[in-house]
């Protein structure tokens, strides 16, 4: 019973460009939406989250979009730089049930 | 200063042999989970405790013991290992329940069961 779908597991993107990850999502009693981002042998990083009232939120080069009526959200990085190479988990969090679900995952990796 | 640190970060055993990983967090919160990362790759919350108190017992087999001396730890104790109980375990924290489910996890103890 997977709520959350990261369908892509690796992305690879061309410094400067915009990389784009995707997550869908089963559960409509979800509060936030938050993105984690991991490097190897770390611990997920929190990055950015968005309420479930809104459908964008933005901080530096960071952007996430949430469509509720789709479910899903997809997170933007422009311009790419070569230190955003992890992986990247969409997480939703529910406050009744009090836990973040995430997703598997996407790897994404910037080219130089 | 590590905020939420875990000991041991890698743990090598036999199957059948019991294990505790430690953590610890000095950020002042007082909500504190386990999350397991499997071979999927998928984190999944194992448990979370408030000011030691158990919150969240997920579908957990009831060898895993979770222990929370004072809310600025929580420990995990496994009984009886398994083959499938290799995984990455991670422990986080928040300020607060009923917040808007940002974590700060420690850096992983890879557990790998002979």
């Amino acid at each position: 019973d997977q709520q959350v779908k990261q369908n892509s597991p690796s992305l690879s993107v061309q410094e400067g460009r915009i990389s784009i990850l995707n997550c869908d999502y089963t559960n409509s009693m979800f509060d936030y939406f938050l993105w984690y981002k991991k490097y190897p042998a770390e611990g997920p990083t929190f990055l950015i989250s968005i309420s479930s009232i809104k459908d964008k939120n933005e901080d530096g080069r960071f952007t996430v979009f949430l469509n509720k009526s789709a479910k899903h959200l997809s997170l933007h990085i422009v311009p790419s730089q070569p230190g955003d190479s992890a992986v990247y988990f969409c997480a939703p969090f529910s406050q009744g049930a009090q836990k973040l679900v995430f997703g598997q995952g996407t790897r994404l990796t910037i080219n130089p | 200063d590590t905020a939420v640190s875990q000991t041991p970060k890698y743990l090598v055993t036999q199957m059948g042999n019991d294990k505790s990983i430690k953590c610890e967090q000095n950020l002042g919160h007082d909500t504190m989970y386990w999350y397991k990362q499997d071979s999927k790759k998928f984190l999944k919350i194992m448990f979370s405790y408030n000011n030691k108190e158990l919150i969240i017992n997920e579908t957990v087999p009831n060898r895993f013991s979770p222990k929370s001396p004072d809310k600025a730890h929580l420990n995990l104790h496994i009984n009886s290992l398994e083959l499938g109980d290799s995984a990455v375990y991670f422990c986080a924290s928040s300020h607060t329940t009923g917040g808007a489910g940002e974590l700060f996890f420690g850096e992983g103890s890879r557990l790998t069961v002979l």
